[in-house]
C-alpha cells in the first residue's frame, strides 16, 4: 500500500464549478499537509499548507484536514479556466532534517469555459 | 527575489551515459531537496542537502549522487543511465520556517535516455 493515495482523474468541470480533490494516507506520523498546483512544462507551485484538523480558507481555495480518518482534500470554488492543471498533495512528519515531502501521484483537472 | 534555476532545461543521453544537473536556490535558501517525477511513480524524493552535508535520503540506487555548494548550489549526478531514468527531476529550495519548512520548486530538468 502507497503511503499517499491520491484519486487518479483525470477530471472535467465546466467554469463555475465547485471542485473537491482528495488524498488519503496510511502513515499516522504524517504532521503536515501542503497542495501543490503544476502547469504543463512547470515545477509544482505550493498552494496551501496546514498542519492540524479542519479547515484553511484561502479566497477560492479551502484545505481540509482529518487526522482521525487520514483523509484530507481540496475544494476549489468558482473553479476558473486558470485553474487546469495537475493538483498533487504532499505531506511530510516533521521539519527541519527530516522534512522530505511524500507525494500523491497527482490529479489533472480540466476546467471548461 | 530570484526563483530556482535548473540547468539544462532538457536533456538527451543515451543508455550508459551519465549525467550532471544544476540547482541554484533562491537567495538566501541553505537546504535543496531533489525530486524525480515520472507518470508511473510520481514524484519521488532523492535526496536533500543543508549546509553542504547531506541529511536525507530516497530510496534509489547508488548510481544517483548529489553535492552542496558553500553558495548552497546543488548539483545531482547519474551515472550508467538506464532507460528507466528517464524523468523530470525537481529541485526545491527549501525555506525554514514556523511551523515548518516551506519547499519552493523550479521548473525541472527533463532528461530523456535513449
Amino acid at each position: 500500500q502507497k503511503e499517499v493515495e491520491q484519486d487518479p482523474g483525470p477530471l472535467s468541470v465546466p467554469e463555475g464549478a465547485i471542485v473537491s480533490l482528495n488524498c488519503t494516507y496510511s502513515n499516522s506520523a504524517f504532521q503536515y499537509f501542503m497542495w501543490y498546483r503544476q502547469y504543463s512544462r512547470k515545477g509544482p507551485e505550493l498552494l496551501m499548507y496546514t498542519y492540524s484538523s479542519g479547515n484553511k480558507e484561502d479566497g477560492r481555495f479551502t484545505a481540509q484536514v482529518d487526522k482521525s480518518s487520514k483523509y484530507i482534500s481540496l475544494f476549489i470554488r468558482d473553479s476558473q479556466p486558470s485553474d487546469s492543471a495537475t493538483y498533487l498533495c504532499a505531506m511530510s512528519t516533521a521539519t527541519g532534517a527530516n522534512s522530505k515531502l511524500t507525494f500523491g501521484k497527482g490529479i489533472t483537472l480540466s476546467v471548461r469555459p | 527575489k530570484a526563483g530556482v534555476t535548473q540547468t539544462p532545461r532538457y536533456l538527451i543521453k543515451t543508455r550508459g551515459q551519465q549525467v550532471t544537473l544544476s540547482c541554484s536556490p533562491i537567495s538566501g535558501h541553505r537546504s535543496v531537496s531533489w525530486y524525480q517525477q515520472t507518470p508511473g511513480q510520481g514524484l519521488q524524493f532523492l535526496f536533500e542537502y543543508f549546509s553542504e552535508t547531506q541529511r536525507n535520503k530516497g530510496n534509489f540506487p547508488g548510481r544517483f549522487s548529489g553535492r552542496q555548494f558553500s553558495n548552497s548550489r546543488s548539483e545531482m549526478n547519474v551515472s550508467t543511465l538506464e532507460l528507466g531514468d528517464s524523468a523530470l527531476y525537481l529541485c526545491a529550495s527549501i525555506s525554514t520556517g514556523s511551523p515548518t519548512d516551506t519547499q519552493y520548486f523550479g521548473p525541472g530538468t527533463r532528461l530523456t535516455v535513449l
